[in-house]
């Protein structure tokens, strides 16, 4: 899984199979959280995000999970396909004043066809 | 709709040299911002502007400036470039600082020789 500020670590998965990606992060004070897609060459992509107030969210093929206990943070991708072979990156925001966007190191997903 | 536009694309610049990304949104966002993503580390946040007119620092502000005359622009300036400042460079924009919603451009790859 991911941490923010660790080194970049890489989810191999068989296509079809599930996918979770999971972020930790250490600021209780955090109320916001962003789960965002990188292609290789490309710009960062927004996928979804869930507030503190939220336990899980759920978009297309996708779902978020927020344990604030344990601070940690999982995207769920259902029936992987070789175009989810992606960077994603977790983000989040401390509660208060303006937003500003920091961001985990990434986790590679890979899926073999 | 064109979104977020960079430019250049890619350069190689002579260290000590100055040099300027471009960076334009046609969304009418009020939010703008410039990363950095160097292997391993993720993005780390340069300079941002919640607004036309003002501006802030991020994590990783020295050697860089910004400037945001008008809503759609958000140039970055290296004014004397070191070998370290090389890496790829990604602007976005958010409608406000209270989404975390950030779109972003394609990244100007930078390399200080």
């Amino acid at each position: 899984g991911e941490s923010v500020g660790l080194h970049l670590p890489t989810l191999s998965v068989q296509e079809g199979d599930n996918s979770i990606i999971n972020c930790a992060y250490s600021n209780s004070a955090s109320d916001y959280f962003i789960w965002y897609k990188q292609e290789s060459g490309k710009g960062p992509q927004f996928i979804i995000d869930i507030r503190s107030n939220m336990d899980k969210r759920q978009g297309q093929r996708v779902t978020v999970l927020l344990n604030k206990t344990v601070k940690h943070l999982s995207l769920q991708i259902a029936a992987t396909q070789p175009g989810d072979s992606a960077v994603y990156f977790c983000a989040e925001k401390l509660s208060g004043g303006s937003y500003i966007p920091t961001f985990g190191r990434g986790t590679s997903l890979i899926v073999h066809p | 709709t064109a979104g977020i536009t960079q430019a250049p694309t890619s350069q190689i610049l002579a260290a000590g040299r100055s040099m300027t990304l471009r960076c334009t949104q046609d969304m009418r966002h009020n939010a703008m911002y410039w990363y950095r993503q160097d292997l391993g580390l993720g993005l780390r946040l340069i300079h941002y502007s919640n607004t036309a007119g003002t501006t802030g620092k991020g994590e990783v502000p020295d050697g860089y400036s910004v400037s945001r005359a008008n809503t759609d622009d958000f140039p970055l300036t290296l004014a004397s470039a070191v070998p370290s400042q090389t890496s790829v460079y990604f602007c976005a924009s958010s409608a406000d600082t209270n989404t975390g919603e950030l779109f972003f451009g394609e990244g100007s790859r930078l390399t200080v020789l």
